[in-house]
């Protein structure tokens, strides 16, 4: 079954404490992304990825980091979160660049808290 | 980037037919897609298109026309089920990046 997975589904962690969002997905995909969605602000894209060891920046980078050394896997990384990053987080992928008008496959969602 | 506009909110009766409109402006157009998402799920892919026209995909439509910076979502034979946030979001490969941008989101209410 096609599949994107994100881990944690759901979190509550402290201001400052280093946290780990996995997203695997297991259709060969190149491109995958990393949005955040947050109520009136719609979906925002934080960064994306065309393949292996190529990621940019979307709209809303800022506090997060990303890497992509597997094809499946991009996890997105929050050194030292902060309240503002309280949100629901999505991961997506699909073929091609993205925006060439394949499929684009979105996880679940991970919510998270930071108090 | 894009900056893509479309209305908050929009309510229709069950049956009925509804329109969803969007705008957009982008420095390297490259298609728009039509997402539909319920409340706390993810967004599930609806439409793409990228030449001007109507494609139809059963109950639902899309329109593009590029001159215009301009489409739609067109939901037929309305049902309860319909009732969602329906995004617009266009591709732009200007300037070597390839971002996919969403707009905020229609929520359609369906009512009886």
């Amino acid at each position: 079954e096609a599949q994107v997975t994100q881990n944690p589904r759901y979190l509550i962690t402290v201001t400052g404490k280093k946290l780990t969002v996995t997203c695997s997905q297991n259709m060969n995909h190149e491109y995958m992304s990393w949005y955040r969605q947050d109520p009136g602000l719609g979906l925002r894209q934080i960064y994306y990825s065309m393949n292996v060891e190529v990621t940019d920046k979307g709209d809303v980078p800022e506090g997060y980091k990303v890497s992509r050394k597997e094809k499946r896997n991009f996890p997105l990384i929050l050194e030292s979160p902060s309240p503002n990053q309280t949100s629901l987080y999505f991961c997506a992928s699909s073929f091609g660049s993205g925006i060439s008008g394949n499929t684009i496959y979105f996880g679940e969602g991970s919510w998270l808290t930071v108090v | 980037g894009q900056n893509i506009d479309q209305p908050t909110e929009m309510t229709a009766t069950e049956g009925a037919i509804v329109q969803i409109n969007c705008t957009y402006q982008t420095s390297g157009f490259n298609g728009l897609f039509w997402y539909q998402q319920h409340a706390g799920e993810a967004p599930t892919f609806l439409s793409y298109n990228v030449l001007d026209g109507l494609e139809e995909k059963g109950r639902f439509s899309s329109f593009l026309s590029r001159s215009k910076g301009y489409s739609y979502l067109l939901l037929k034979e309305l049902q309860m089920k319909d009732s969602a946030s329906y995004l617009c979001a266009g591709g732009d490969s200007g300037a070597g990046s390839y971002q996919l941008t969403f707009g905020k989101g229609t929520k359609l209410s369906v009512i009886p």
